[in-house]
């Protein structure tokens, strides 16, 4: 079945490090892919998102392609803020699994000042 | 910013009592969904709903019931909530098409005593 694998956390960074989130996906079909940022004490929200081969989704400086050849959606940040300390999820939608959105298992970074 | 809503936010109860957790959406959407998160953040699918009358269950076997009477309400209960039960609740919606982004509550943190 469909599955999404990302990269195990947690992950700490000093203040203006880059950032790169692994993760990678397993899907029947041509699915839109997902990061989702989920911030202490809230539910989970959409950063960015990508549904078809080769777009890339961008937003608050965040940026992932999704490259059908690799089956891979990495999450990446040239430089990170304490701001950014957060749980973020991979996902995927639209695929074999139906309606269903698949998540990945999430992934914990630290920023420190 | 997302218009779906849970209530209560935290809520502390005996072993033994019944509860109700409620999930709204304002946004029109026929799909909405709950999610248990275990302190290691994954999320578990427990049940979902493709629109009103139309409720199943989900990836992670749940005691807990559902039911979809409006398009915009989407209550979970627990009969009888046992300390096994403490965890946080997510609901989410999204929209009838399969590519869609899922919008979240802010979530329920159940702790039963």
């Amino acid at each position: 079945g469909d599955s999404v694998t990302q990269m195990e956390g947690p992950v700490t960074l000093s203040e203006e490090a880059f950032l790169t989130i692994n993760c990678t996906y397993t899907a029947t079909g041509y699915p839109s892919l997902f990061w989702y940022v989920q911030y202490p004490g809230e539910g989970l929200q959409l950063l960015l998102k990508a549904t078809k081969a080769d777009d890339k989704g961008s937003n608050k400086g965040f940026e992932a392609t999704y490259r059908k050849e690799t089956t891979s959606f990495h999450l990446e940040k040239g430089s990170v803020q304490v701001s950014d300390s957060a749980v973020y999820f991979c996902a995927l939608s639209g695929s074999g699994g139906g309606f269903k959105t698949i998540f990945g298992a999430g992934t914990r970074l630290f920023v420190k000042a | 910013e997302a218009d779906i809503y849970q209530t209560p936010r935290y809520l502390v109860i005996g072993t033994g009592k019944k509860i109700t957790l409620e999930c709204s959406q304002t946004m029109g959407h026929d799909k909405m969904y709950w999610y248990q998160q275990d302190p290691g953040m994954e999320l578990h699918l427990i049940h979902y709903s493709y629109g009103v009358n139309s409720t199943e269950k989900g990836d992670l076997s749940s005691e807990s019931t559902v039911s979809r009477i409006r398009t915009e309400h989407f209550p979970l209960t627990l009969e009888s909530a046992r300390p096994s039960h403490t965890s946080q609740y997510l609901c989410a919606s999204s929209e009838r098409f399969m590519n869609t982004e899922a919008f979240f509550g802010q979530g329920t943190r159940l702790t039963v005593v």
